[in-house]
């Protein structure tokens, strides 16, 4: 199985703020990389898929780069809605896998 | 509107088993894949499966292999998961999730409001 790992596990920001979370697979899985926002309380929603493909509706200030085992989700200007838990999970082989998530709360 | 409306929470007993529904609306139903992922409390995220509604094949990770089953009713765009010998371990919310390929690039872009299944004697 494809180990994924996130860090930071946690993460305090402020409103306005552009902050950076990574995801490194355990071999390669190209760019079949997604990442996931996931509210208290919530389902998770798709942010970006493909490493780098913003999905519809989802606002311009999230981004995604990376290939092969590591990979990063940027969030510029960070709004009080963002605040949530991310997770990254590789679409590359069977069985699924997902990062541990990281925790983005107010600083 | 375009969701997957999953059945309520369920209590059950160690070592019984656990039937999960979910139904699909305002898509076609056997165009997409089903998949099941789950979270235990305060957990991460834990693929178990999937389904293609339109032949019934299924593929399931390896650590569920012989506890975990799923089906579809194509009549009512419905697929369950059925788990087994259940264990405290499987306290979680279960999830319907359904898998699409965009380029040639797999994601989950529609998830159901997941379904507590709670195991405790």
């Amino acid at each position: 199985d494809i180990q994924m790992t996130q860090s930071p596990s946690s993460l305090s920001a402020s409103v306005g703020d552009r902050v950076t979370i990574t995801c490194r697979a355990s071999q390669s899985v190209s760019r079949y990389l997604n990442w996931y926002q996931q509210k208290s309380g919530e389902a998770p929603k798709l942010l970006i898929y493909a490493a780098s493909s913003l999905q519809s509706g989802v606002p311009s200030r999230f981004s995604g780069s990376g290939s092969g085992p590591d990979f990063t989700l940027t969030i510029s200007n960070l709004q009080p809605e963002d605040f949530a838990t991310y997770y990254c999970q590789q679409s590359y082989s069977f069985p699924r896998t997902f990062g541990q998530g990281t925790k983005l709360d107010f600083k | 509107q375009v969701q997957l409306l999953q059945s309520g929470a369920e209590v059950e007993r160690p070592g019984a088993s656990v039937k999960v529904s979910c139904k699909a609306s305002a898509y076609t139903f056997i165009d997409y894949y089903i998949h099941w992922v789950r979270q235990a409390p305060g957990q991460g995220l834990e693929w178990m499966g999937w389904i293609n509604p339109k032949s019934g094949d299924t593929k399931y990770a390896q650590r569920f292999q012989g506890r975990v089953t799923m089906t579809r009713d194509t009549s009512i765009s419905t697929v369950y998961i059925d788990l087994s010998s259940l264990t405290s371990d499987d306290t979680a919310i279960y999830h319907c999730v359904r898998g699409v390929t965009v380029g040639g690039f797999g994601c989950f872009d529609l998830w159901g409001q997941g379904t507590l299944v709670t195991v405790s004697s």
